[in-house]
């Protein structure tokens, strides 16, 4: 079943403009990640990030997670045409296995 | 050293045939996962192994669909009696299977069943 949702389905902005894309989820979890996916093929691991912290920064990235309402963030900040992909949440349960959500199409217009 | 490695990269196969595909993990990576893609949609979680386990099937879609690990390393997803509802990227992942939870993706192999 279908555990991450994310928001928007598809989202275009300028380069240099800030992406910013939610994920909610439906149960509990041990961490919630975020991939990026590139011409449709093999996914990119960006960040994790556990359920016991609330905000995660790697570069141009910075991800949120409110376990109260069972929600993720993730912001890509002075965005590039390269950022041009898909982007999922995933949610761990249990032993690793990991529940996608349908993902955001980000494009970055030059 | 090397990623996940799939083959073959993308497969045209007839109606009722059957496929296999392969996933050379990682090495040293006890956990292997097959999720499917179809064009424009999230993954779809298929078979989990983890190190001499009994592998979580839970996600095959039917029984035309099995999956085998042999001496805990490479994978082979074998899909009998193709459908076209099959046609999909069939992505592998692979992970240490301790506290690190970050999934090591394979390119994914594109199966159009015609």
């Amino acid at each position: 079943s279908q555990q991450g949702e994310e928001d928007p389905q598809a989202l275009s902005i300028q380069e240099g403009e800030n992406a910013t894309m939610n994920c909610s989820y439906k149960t509990s979890i041990n961490n919630l990640q975020w991939y990026r996916q590139n011409s449709g093929r093999g996914l990119v691991h960006l960040i994790l990030i556990r359920s016991n912290e609330r905000e995660k920064h790697s570069g141009r990235l910075r991800v949120t997670l409110d376990t109260s309402k069972k929600s993720s963030s993730l912001l890509i900040t002075a965005s590039r045409a390269a950022d041009t992909a898909s982007y999922f949440c995933a949610t761990s349960e249990g032993a690793q296995k990991l529940v996608f959500g349908q993902g955001t199409r980000l494009t970055i217009n030059p | 050293g090397a990623g996940v490695s799939q083959s073959p990269s993308n497969k045209v196969t007839e109606k009722g045939k059957d496929v296999e595909l392969r996933c050379d993990p990682i090495s040293g990576h006890t956990a292997l996962y097959w999720y499917r893609q179809s064009l424009g949609q999230g993954l779809e979680f298929l078979i989990y192994f983890q190190g001499n386990s009994a592998p979580d099937k839970s996600g095959l879609p039917s029984d035309r669909f099995s999956a085998e690990r042999t001496g805990g390393s490479v994978s082979t997803l074998t899909i009998q009696r193709t459908q076209q509802e099959d046609s999909a990227v069939y992505l592998c992942a692979s992970l240490t299977g301790h506290s690190t939870d970050t999934q090591y993706f394979g390119p994914g192999t594109r199966l159009t069943v015609l």
